[in-house]
């Protein structure tokens, strides 16, 4: 099993919808960070969470919210989903400042 | 925030060539990360270093703190090493990493 899921994989949702893009790890790491992939652009920070008390806005955080339920779990939703957040989203983790580990991605449509 | 700029942008070489890839950035770091991202499109974290080299088999990634320039050198390079190599350092401002957009590389038999 990975060690940061990301579910699901593949959405297409149409604008004006609700939703909620999950990641789960279980490398007992603290740190964990959502981040959006475009292309021509390379990946840019959306929210990011030192614990589970602990919640930031990253460089694109517009449009976006983030819940981190437990140590492991940290959720991305979109709460009213548009086209320009068309992307690849990305979950990572890390302990402290050490080596980043990252889901597998979800690659989002919105139409 | 630290501006990362990778080059080339693409790059097609054949089999057993020596590849590098070259990484420079604004803003004095703590550590450099390098990613290789293949075409499903899972990231996978190469190296993290923060000073001199540090190799992995085939790879060896080197950095100069002093001149804010990190390279990426694959040798005897394998179709297989076909990625989007990403070079990424700590984000000013916010926590996170900033991410240089990438390398291209493929390798032809």
């Amino acid at each position: 099993d990975a060690d940061v899921t990301q579910t699901p994989r593949n959405r297409i949702t149409k604008t004006g919808k609700r939703i909620m893009l999950e990641c789960s790890q279980t490398k007992g790491h603290d740190r964990m960070y959502w981040y959006r992939q475009d292309p021509g652009l390379g990946l840019r920070l959306i929210y990011y969470s030192f614990d589970v008390k602990d919640i930031n806005k990253g460089e694109i955080s517009d449009g976006y919210s983030v819940s981190r339920q437990a140590q492991a779990k940290f959720s991305l939703s979109l709460e009213s989903a548009i086209p320009n957040q068309t992307a690849l989203y990305f979950c990572a983790t890390s302990l402290g400042r050490g080596e980043a580990f990252f889901g597998q991605g979800t690659r989002l449509t919105v139409v | 925030k630290n501006e990362v700029e990778q080059s080339p942008q693409n790059l097609t070489a054949q089999e057993g060539e020596f590849i590098t890839i070259n990484c420079s950035y604004s803003v004095g770091i703590s550590a450099l990360h390098w990613l290789q991202q293949h075409p499903g499109g899972g990231i996978v974290s190469l190296f993290m270093l923060s000073s001199g080299k540090k190799k992995h088999g085939r790879l060896i990634a080197t950095i100069n703190i002093q001149e804010k320039h990190s390279s990426l050198h694959i040798t005897a390079s394998h179709p297989r090493d076909s990625a989007v190599y990403i070079c990424a350092v700590p984000g000013g401002g916010a926590d996170g990493l900033t991410f240089g957009k990438g390398t291209h590389l493929i390798i032809q038999p």
